[in-house]
């Protein structure tokens, strides 16, 4: 059954603490997303990637950093660096063209 | 700079009736666009897409409009079910770099009605 699988589904912080999100995929996608939603603002994008050993920053990827060792992972951490970190993220995966399949997401708390 | 604007934050409708969701965009070289629906504490799902070379396409109960000259867009529900009833956001793609990319709305929540 392919699907992208993000892990953990809920994810509590303490301040200046760097927290990593699991982005997993199983459909064979060139393509990996990393989005954020906050209320009233839509998806905003922190990073993508095309393909292994490569990515390019989004809109807002200040305090954010990611790696792409494998086609089948992209990892996100959040860093102290980030001010306000509480949000629900989201990881996308995409062939080109066809759209992205997102995965369920990680709701992140700041404490 | 918000390229896809989603003007309505909320929409109630009563079940059976047509629900009308609308999306603006500034870019003229955006290539695609889709529609995603969201529940709460879930990832989108992927609803129904049209490209800029057509005007309407359909999916049973679903359909959307593109209007090039305003650049504009609606997905149209009907009728409109109680499992409506989620947060809906357009999407338009952009091949930037040889990535496509997708800009996405602010969403519009969607109350269907008994």
């Amino acid at each position: 059954d392919g699907g992208i699988t993000q892990s953990p589904k809920y994810l509590f912080r303490k301040e200046g603490q760097n927290v990593t999100l699991s982005c997993e995929q199983n459909l064979n996608h060139d393509a990996m997303y990393w989005y954020r939603q906050d209320p009233g603002q839509g998806l905003r994008l922190i990073y993508y990637s095309q393909i292994v050993n490569d990515f390019q920053k989004g809109d807002i990827a200040e305090g954010y950093s990611v790696s792409r060792e494998k086609k089948e992972s992209f990892p996100l951490t959040v860093t102290s660096a980030q001010k306000n970190p509480t949000a629900f993220y989201l990881c996308a995966s995409s062939m080109r063209n066809y759209g992205y399949t997102f995965g369920s997401g990680t709701r992140l708390t700041v404490v | 700079d918000q390229q896809v604007k989603q003007n309505s934050p909320s929409l109630s409708v009563q079940e059976g009736r047509i629900s009308i969701l609308n999306c603006d965009y500034t870019n003229s070289m955006f290539d695609y666009f889709l529609w995603y629906k969201k529940y709460p504490a879930e990832g989108p799902t992927f609803l129904i897409s049209i490209s800029s070379i057509k005007d309407k396409n359909e999916d049973g109960r679903f359909t959307v409009f593109l209007n090039k000259s305003a650049k504009h867009l609606s997905l149209h529900i009907v009728p409109s079910q109680p499992g409506d009833s989620a947060v809906y956001f357009c999407a338009a793609s952009l091949i930037i770099q040889g990535a496509q990319k997708l800009v996405f709305g602010q969403g519009t929540r969607l109350t269907i009605n008994p």
